[in-house]
């Protein structure tokens, strides 16, 4: 398995500021993401991060108002840029682990944003 | 990855077995059923995946049909704290990547 945090765990911002996010794992990992769950719905992929690579964005995410850093096998941070009141969202971090019986994918707890 | 369907809401008395079932009929020979949950806006937690036999764990078991078509997570004595949304995930097990997050099910225990 693998222990995630992410700081910060809440954050309440002004509209036009940026948020980063940061997650941090208790093992080395090849594979990390970056999922949005918007306020009743359920979570949507924003990016993969590998370590060494340029992160790969999904479908209606753009690396300009997400970037997202990969210095190194257990850390990641993602960035909300220029915020306005859509991006309010929780922002999870995960990982991928290997295991005999197939990977397994875990999650950090989470940050909650709230933009005013 | 296949697409799966899952009831969108259930209710269980506590200390009785749920029974949160998923249907996953293009699933493919290569493709894993995994279980998550997660608790009033935590991180999904994992439960427990399979590929083709039954498999159990301190938390749960997973019953996955002979054709594999469809799946059963079943946790045996439900209390006030199972109650969450369960999501059905089905992917490859190796390399897969991402994990493509349906609607699940909200599970609600009862007193």
């Amino acid at each position: 398995s693998a222990v995630i945090s992410q700081k910060p765990s809440r954050d309440i911002c002004q509209r036009g500021t940026s948020l980063t996010i940061q997650c941090q794992v208790d093992s080395q990992v090849t594979m990390m993401f970056w999922y949005r769950q918007q306020p009743g719905q359920s979570l949507t992929l924003i990016a993969t991060a590998n370590q060494g690579s340029e992160a790969t964005y999904e479908s209606g995410f753009v690396i300009d108002k997400f970037p997202i850093s990969r210095p190194n096998l257990t850390f990641s941070t993602l960035t909300v840029s220029n915020m306005s009141p859509e991006d309010s969202s929780i922002y999870l971090c995960s990982v991928e682990v290997g295991g005999l019986r197939g990977d397994t994918q875990y999650f950090g707890p989470g940050t909650r944003l709230t933009v005013l | 990855d296949a697409k799966t369907t899952q009831p969108p809401s259930m209710d269980c008395a506590e200390g009785r077995a749920a029974n949160l079932p998923c249907n996953h009929s293009t699933i493919s020979g290569n493709e894993y059923v995994y279980w998550y949950r997660q608790i009033h806006s935590q991180g999904p937690q994992y439960i427990i995946h399979g590929l083709k036999n039954n498999e159990t764990n301190e938390m749960a078991s997973l019953i996955i049909t002979e054709d594999r078509k469809s799946s059963t997570l079943i946790l045996p004595h439900a209390t006030l704290r199972d109650t969450a949304v369960y999501y059905c995930i089905v992917r490859v097990g190796t390399n897969a990547g991402k994990s493509t997050f349906g609607d699940g099910t909200t599970l609600t225990v009862k007193p």
